[in-house]
């Protein structure tokens, strides 16, 4: 009940495309969902993230979609660019009083942005 | 801003040795995080302190792994004796105490078990 199952393992778009990447919980206490983004060699860095409460968040070229009823969560990434090839992680979290907000990984996308 | 220092980047090591990474977390940093990441996989979380004191351990085999934190700034992670299955790369985060949801990650080390 503790996973976040990520999907596709790896994308390949053409630039200026759309990327699109799907996660689902179980576990319905999770409410932050944060989205990673990690090139190689570096650590996981912030992208986006939304709490459920609300069904989209966009901050730029990237939008969240938040599904609550059927636990599931996405990025898109709008005009996808070659800079944005990297791994991308969802991840999910407990944040209520008296929980430690230790993040839930997916396992991960590898994006690749063809010029 | 200085970011998460981690060391060494890379560490190759024979099954059975010993192994220990060390973590500098960003200045003023009161929760600090110990992730392991195996090939192909998200991270998982091994460790969280807060200050010097561990807030979740719960994923972290005691058997062969430790972690100190010592003055609540600095961290060390232990491994010993190494098995090959701890191939992974080895991160470390750290956050300000009320904010969780903004950590911040160090590069990593790689660890190969050979």
């Amino acid at each position: 009940q503790q996973q976040v199952k990520q999907s596709p393992q790896s994308l390949i778009v053409q630039k200026g495309g759309i990327s699109i990447i799907n996660c689902a919980y179980e576990n319905t206490a999770f409410d932050y969902f944060p989205w990673y983004q990690q090139f190689p060699g570096k650590g996981p860095a912030l992208l986006i993230a939304i709490r459920p409460d609300v069904s989209e968040k966009k901050e730029g070229r990237f939008t969240i979609s938040f599904n609550k009823s059927a636990k599931q969560f996405s990025l898109h990434i709008m005009d996808s660019q070659p800079g944005d090839s990297a791994t991308y992680f969802c991840a999910a979290s407990n944040l209520r009083s008296g929980n430690t907000g230790k993040l839930i990984f997916g396992q991960g996308t590898t994006l690749q942005v063809k010029p | 801003e200085a970011g998460v220092a981690q060391s060494p980047r890379y560490k190759i090591i024979e099954k059975r040795q010993s192994v220990a990474f060390w973590c500098n977390p960003i200045s003023g940093h009161a929760t600090l995080y110990w992730y392991q990441q195996i090939l192909g996989q998200g991270p998982k979380l091994l460790i969280q302190f807060q200050n010097n004191g561990v807030v979740d351990d719960s994923q972290l085999p005691k058997d062969r792994f430790s972690a100190e934190r010592l003055k609540g700034v600095d961290s060390t992670l232990k491994i010993q004796p190494a098995k090959l299955e701890d191939s992974a790369v080895y991160l470390c985060a750290s956050s300000f105490r009320d904010r969780v949801t903004e950590a911040f990650f160090g590069q990593g080390t790689r660890l190969t078990v050979v």
